[in-house]
């Protein structure tokens, strides 16, 4: 039982655009939401994170929106960059917790 | 410098063997972690060690075993039981904090990529 869904699976987006990923949860019991990036042969790396005390956290060009109700959260990457080309994963967890449950990702790749 | 290294980078294995991923970190880090990776899937929790010579199974420790003798060390071993070994394996490791209302950064090896000959 897949208990956070993401999509899209794949995502093209021209230099300067907006990325937008989305991801659905069904445990009401999470309350901590975290995005990972994470580059070919790398390993995932924490990128921005949110609890859902609040509906939108911000750092740089990234930015987590959050609707509890909807038990829905999103990353939203402003003036996309090659650079950002990555594979990028949701997670979730409980009580701020360590043990994660995951994505299934969002291959982003973005285009001159 | 600081991190988790896994070794092998790309490991095979042969039909019936057991092999063993190595995992160690100098973070200092109470808990570590082994992650499974498949095409499409995302991450899943194989175990889990929260402390020395503790640890707990995840999602999918059918086929796996685990040891946690040092702080610093989480070696996998992927026995002949797993019949589907071929994935990327990582790593990880986190501060254990025992307050609540704290975020628990996973910090990622650079994986092994096993296959089957």
């Amino acid at each position: 039982q897949q208990q956070v869904k993401q999509s899209p699976q794949s995502l093209i987006v021209q230099k300067g655009g907006i990325s937008i990923i989305n991801c659905a949860y069904e445990n009401t019991a999470f309350d901590y939401f975290p995005w990972y990036q994470q580059f070919p042969g790398k390993g995932p790396a924490l990128l921005i994170a949110i609890r859902p005390d609040v509906s939108e956290k911000k750092e740089g060009r990234f930015t987590i929106s959050f609707n509890k109700s909807a038990k829905q959260f999103s990353l939203h990457i402003m003036d996309s960059q090659p650079g950002d080309s990555a594979t990028y994963f949701c997670a979730a967890s409980t009580g701020g917790g360590n043990k994660l449950t995951f994505g299934t990702g969002t291959q982003l790749k973005v285009e001159l | 410098d600081g991190g988790i290294t896994q070794s092998p980078k790309y490991l095979f294995r042969k039909e019936g063997q057991n092999v063993t991923l190595s995992c160690e970190q100098n973070l200092n880090h109470d808990a570590m972690y082994w992650y499974r990776q498949d095409p499409g899937q995302g991450l899943r929790l194989i175990y889990y060690s929260q402390i020395v010579n503790d640890f707990q199974k995840g999602d999918i420790a059918e086929g796996y075993s685990v040891s946690r003798e040092k702080k610093e060390s989480f070696p996998l071993t992927v026995t002949s039981a797993q019949k589907n070994p071929t994935a990327f394996y990582l790593c990880a490791s986190s501060i254990r904090q025992v307050r609540v209302q704290r975020d628990e950064k996973l910090f990622f090896g650079s994986g092994t990529q096993l296959s089957v000959l």
